[in-house]
């Protein structure tokens, strides 16, 4: 089993650009996330899904849209590239909301010029 | 003020040491908490769970939690370099609630 997958590793964008990240969990998980780590911020949660075919904003939604695109993938897109966003992104995945075991990929770095 | 606080250190000990982690959070509906340790340039992953107040062992590890002082702890003994991470504490309310992360303490355990 991979786990979870996470792709780009790595990306630079100028301001403006757009980008989707890729997720995909081999693990058979109903709940899926997406958090960005910045220094003295620790994790923070910008969207999740309980179980497909849902989405829900997190702490840090703006900026960002999300797509479960089936029980296995959940992609975060950037449409309009800021600063900002310059992050580390994690994917995290969990039997159940919240409360389970989150999983999480090895996540992508994302620079924005 | 932040829900969870956590002192990110770095905080370097010699190898065989005993190391405290450590956080406060100030929700007290918290009731599931957990201890992630995240490697350099690596997602995190789950190192200890518990469920409201109590200790847990597992190995070198354990994990204590005091609600009425609204603190957790993370104890390692006998600590190996390869323990050398940022240490993660998370914390969450009953089933519907997010995870809230801890900013992560730095820890080196030196040779």
């Amino acid at each position: 089993n991979a786990g979870v997958t996470q792709t780009p590793k790595f990306q630079v964008l100028k301001t403006g650009q757009s980008m989707t990240l890729q997720c995909a969990q081999d693990m058979n998980h109903n709940s899926m996330y997406w958090y960005r780590q910045d220094p003295g911020m620790g994790l923070r949660l910008i969207y999740y899904s309980a179980s497909e075919g849902t989405t829900d904003k997190g702490e840090v939604p703006n900026g960002y849209n999300v797509s479960r695109l089936n029980k296995r993938e959940f992609s975060l897109r950037l449409e309009s590239a800021a600063p900002s966003q310059t992050s580390v992104y994690f994917c995290a995945s969990s039997e159940s909301p919240y409360t389970d075991t989150q999983y999480f990929g090895p996540g992508t770095r994302l620079t924005v010029l | 003020q932040k829900e969870v606080e956590q002192d990110p250190g770095p905080l370097s000990v010699p190898e065989g040491a005993i190391v405290s982690l450590n956080c406060t959070y100030s929700n007290s509906a918290f009731q599931y908490f957990m201890w992630y340790r995240q490697y350099s340039r690596k997602g995190p992953e789950l190192l200890m769970y518990t469920y409201s107040s109590g200790n847990k062992e597992d190995g070198r590890f354990t994990a204590q939690v005091d609600k009425s002082s609204k603190y957790i702890s993370l104890f390692i003994r006998d600590s190996q370099p390869s323990d050398s991470a940022t240490y993660l504490c998370a914390m969450s309310a009953p089933s519907g609630s997010r995870l809230t992360f801890g900013e992560g303490t730095q820890l080196t355990v030196n040779p």
